[in-house]
Parts: structure tokens; sequence; C-alpha cells
């Protein structure tokens, strides 16, 4: 079955550290993939994504993630977190011809000072 | 600002009652989504509309519809509320491969 896992629904990091947010995906092939943030009471905004090519991509707000097929991963990766990061933070993918996009669970990241 | 407006960005309202959430996708996009939020389930994709076509069909309940206008907003409607059916409803807009999500609406069934 097609599915993104994010292992991890709670993280809490100290501000300044860096960060790494996991993500797995079940997919047949490779799917399109993304990262979104939600901050409390706003809708989804689109951080980064990939399609294909340069399995480093850089995104919005100074995050980057690695595609990894063997690993059939896309980590997300800071290397230094401020506090306005705190938010919950979604691993998707889109399949199929209909742009089918669907979601891991979240996870929800603490930044303390 | 992505640029996707919803209204009303909260509703409160009885069991048994129906709504109509409103969408305005990003000019130029021919498609919308609509998504539930909720904390037991996260979020689930309900339906997607293109250029005033139904074009794919998720965790849709038959108590809810949508519809797609030749002016390419979107309505989502919602009918013999339950409590279950509280929850944050997304509207999404693409015209290519990238979701650009609304403010939502906050949806409390009392």
């Amino acid at each position: 079955a097609q599915s993104v896992t994010q292992p991890d629904i709670h993280i809490t990091v100290s501000e300044g550290a860096s960060l790494e947010l996991r993500c797995n995906y079940s997919y047949g092939a490779t799917p399109y993939l993304f990262w979104y943030v939600q901050s409390p009471g706003q809708g989804l905004q689109l951080l980064l994504k990939y399609f294909s090519g340069d399995t480093l991509v850089q995104g919005i707000k100074g995050f980057e993630a690695e595609f990894k097929r063997s690993q059939s991963s896309f980590n997300l990766r800071k290397p230094s977190v401020h506090w306005s990061d705190a938010a919950e933070y979604f691993c998707a993918f889109l399949t199929g011809g209909y742009q089918k996009v669907t979601f891991g669970i979240g996870t929800k990241l603490q930044v303390i000072p | 600002d992505s640029g996707v407006t919803q209204t009303p960005k909260h509703l409160i309202t009885a069991t048994g009652q129906r709504v109509t959430l409103r969408c305005s996708p990003r000019s130029g996009d021919l498609s919308v989504y609509w998504y539930q939020q909720s904390l037991d389930q996260g979020l689930q994709f309900l339906i997607q509309y293109y250029n005033g076509e139904e074009r794919a069909k998720g965790n849709i309940l038959e108590r809810f519809s949508a519809q797609q206008f030749p002016d390419l907003h979107s309505e989502l409607n919602l009918s013999s509320l339950e409590l279950g059916d509280s929850a944050l409803y997304f509207c999404a807009s693409s015209n290519g491969y990238e979701q650009y999500f609304g403010p939502g609406t906050r949806l409390t069934v009392t």
C-alpha cells in the first residue's frame, strides 16, 4: 500500500541545534515528494519539493531535504533551528495521474531556549 | 499568503445541520482539493476537482459533496452533521504538481 511514515510524532530541540525530521515512503516507483509546515492555526506552507535530479533540495526558511532512493527516505534538515521553527511538519508524496497527495501523520517540533 | 482563500474561518453548528464551505483558488489554478484535518485522523484527502469536473475521490463520506463552479471557486457541502465531523477543512489549489493551501475553515459541531 502507498504510505508515508513519519516515525517521530514529537521532537524537542534546543534553539541553535541542528534538526533532522525523518520521512519514509512506500510506493512502487519514485514519487514526487514534499515537505510542508503548519504553524498553529495556520494552513500548510510548502517548504520544499523533490521531483527528480539532484537528490539534495533546498527550500525556504533554511531547510533542505535529501532523497535517498535506497532507503525510500526524504529527511528534512536544518543546521540551526530558530524558535520560530516550532510548528508541525508534514511529509507528503504525490502519486497517480490525478495528483493525489498522501500525507504523513506529522511531526510536532518544539524549540526550547 | 498562498493566494487561496477560504470562508468562513470558523463555523459552529449543531448536529444534523448542513453547512457550506467555500474556497477560491489561486489565480490561474484549475485544480482544487479538499482535505479534512482532525486530531485522530490526521490530514485526509477528500476530493479533487479539475476545471469543474471531479477528478479524484478520497475518504469522503456520502453526506459530503463538493463542486467547482465555472469561475473555478469550489464549495464543500457537509450535511447531517455529526460531532465527529468537527475538524479543520482545508482547500488547496494547483496548476501542476505543487499544492497551495488555504488557511482553513474550523468547523465545530455541537
